[in-house]
């Protein structure tokens, strides 16, 4: 069975921080995906990424930025120079690739809280 | 493209009312959703895969006859909490994969608040 385990339940930050939510999976399948949503006070989830299995290069896009690492299991995403904004839930899911459904399995999720 | 609405966006019953709730691809065929269930500081936890024109699959501890699950378009799965008691009160989220894209996507509804009295 898949397992997504995201550590930091809760984060808060000063506006201009920088901060780093962990996640770390667990699957015994090679080919899957990694994502990143946002979930703002409103609710809607707001896809920010997508990693295949395959490709480890980390990825920069604009103050966002991802850390895979397959040899530790870890997908790890860091938001630089922190905005009130950024304030919501964050949660990293895991999706395989092959098996039937297509089903997502979500991490518990990690609340930041960027203060002014 | 790619979106996917939610009605109603929130919903008030009391206890013992039935809830139908609606999922709708805008712009795409949808062979299959998924509905989730997330209570309040929770993760979100999938309750069912529907899937067009046949039952939807349940996921274990999910209650069949009480989450009806209806996905007769390719646009369009409703869920339908029966006999609604307090403890349903959750915010309920639908997904809807396009199967035609190259890379298989869900894409996620703004979700559903309901409130059982």
């Amino acid at each position: 069975a898949q397992k997504v385990t995201q550590a930091q339940t809760e984060i808060s930050v000063v506006e201009k921080e920088d901060v780093t939510l962990d996640c770390v999976y667990e699957t015994r399948d090679t080919t899957y995906y990694l994502f990143w949503y946002k979930q703002p006070p409103s609710g809607e989830l707001v896809f920010l990424i997508r990693r295949n299995s395959f490709d480890e290069q980390n990825e920069i896009s604009g103050r966002y930025s991802w850390n895979f690492q397959k040899s530790t299991s870890s997908f790890n995403f860091t938001i630089t120079a922190s905005q009130v904004v950024d304030s919501a839930v964050y949660f990293c899911a895991l999706q395989l690739i092959k098996a039937a459904g297509n089903k997502l399995t979500f991490g518990g999720g990690t609340r930041v809280l960027v203060k002014p | 493209g790619a979106v996917v609405s939610q009605h109603p966006s929130w919903v008030i019953c009391k206890s013992g009312t039935s809830v139908k709730i609606e999922c709708r691809s805008l712009d795409f065929q949808a062979t299959t959703m998924f509905w989730y269930r997330q209570f309040p500081k929770q993760s979100l936890m999938l309750m069912a895969t529907s899937n067009e024109g046949s039952k939807a699959t349940y996921e274990q501890g999910v209650e069949k006859d009480k989450f009806l699950i209806n996905h007769a378009s390719l646009t369009l799965s409703t869920l339908t909490v029966t006999s609604a008691h307090p403890e349903d009160s959750s915010f309920y989220i639908c997904s809807a994969r396009d199967a035609e894209r190259e890379i298989d996507e869900q894409f996620f509804g703004p979700g559903t608040r309901l409130t059982v009295l």
